[in-house]
């Protein structure tokens, strides 16, 4: 079945230094891979996606690039805000056509000090 | 447009009793879900549809009941609450591409339920 698992948190940082999220993944078809933010007290939202191998998914200074031969989407941003302190969730879909079911990591606690 | 929204916010039960988490969307997605967060487990799916009259079971579906009487709403049924029950819920909708996949989910606010 499909799985994903991505680093551990908390995450502490301190404003301006840069993050790095790992996630990889595990799918039986040709995934499209998703990173999912949710902010305190609230739903969550996409932040960015890819959809094949070798796309870079990116918004709002966050970047991740869709790695086939390393199964993995890793999640980064050169310098993180205090406004970036968050839940980060990497996800998945496997895109056999009728396959709609989104696959979820257990999300990575980020807090940004100023 | 709305979006998707979740009624109630916050519902306290005791064990035995019933309730209806409400679930609508205004963008006339096809695909609704219904996914429970919980410390350290992530989201999981408990039961989706892929339009109206149509529902399937996810992963974690036992204790929970659904219908899809209209592409609008999708109602998440608790028939006999329990404190394993006690989570965050969060309701997603989603249209399927043109090429055959399932585009981006949005999500509601959540409903934050407490089973003592």
């Amino acid at each position: 079945g499909n799985s994903v698992t991505q680093m551990e948190g908390p995450v502490t940082l301190s404003e301006e230094a840069f993050l790095t999220i790992n996630c990889t993944y595990t799918a039986t078809g040709y995934p499209s891979l998703f990173w999912y933010v949710q902010y305190p007290g609230e739903g969550l939202q996409l932040l960015l996606k890819a959809t094949k191998a070798d796309d870079k998914g990116s918004n709002k200074g966050f970047e991740a690039t869709y790695r086939k031969e390393t199964t993995s989407f890793h999640l980064e941003k050169g310098s993180v805000q205090v406004s970036d302190s968050a839940v980060y969730f990497c996800a998945l879909i496997d895109s056999g056509g009728s396959n709609y079911k989104l696959t979820f990591g257990k999300g990575t606690l980020l807090t940004v000090n100023p | 447009n709305a979006g998707v929204t979740q009624t109630p916010k916050f519902q306290v039960l005791k064990t035995g009793q019933s309730m209806t988490l409400q679930c609508a969307q205004d963008m006339n997605h096809e695909y609704m879900s219904w996914y429970r967060q919980d410390p350290g487990m992530g989201l999981r799916l408990i039961h989706y549809s892929v339009g109206a009259g149509i529902t399937d079971q996810g992963e974690v579906p036992n204790g929970y009941n659904v219908s899809r009487s209209t592409t609008e709403d999708f109602p998440l049924r608790l028939l006999s609450a329990a404190p394993s029950q006690t989570s965050v819920y969060f309701c997603a909708s989603s249209y399927q591409s043109l090429a055959g996949g399932v585009e981006t989910q949005y999500f509601g606010p959540g409903t934050r339920l407490l089973v003592l």
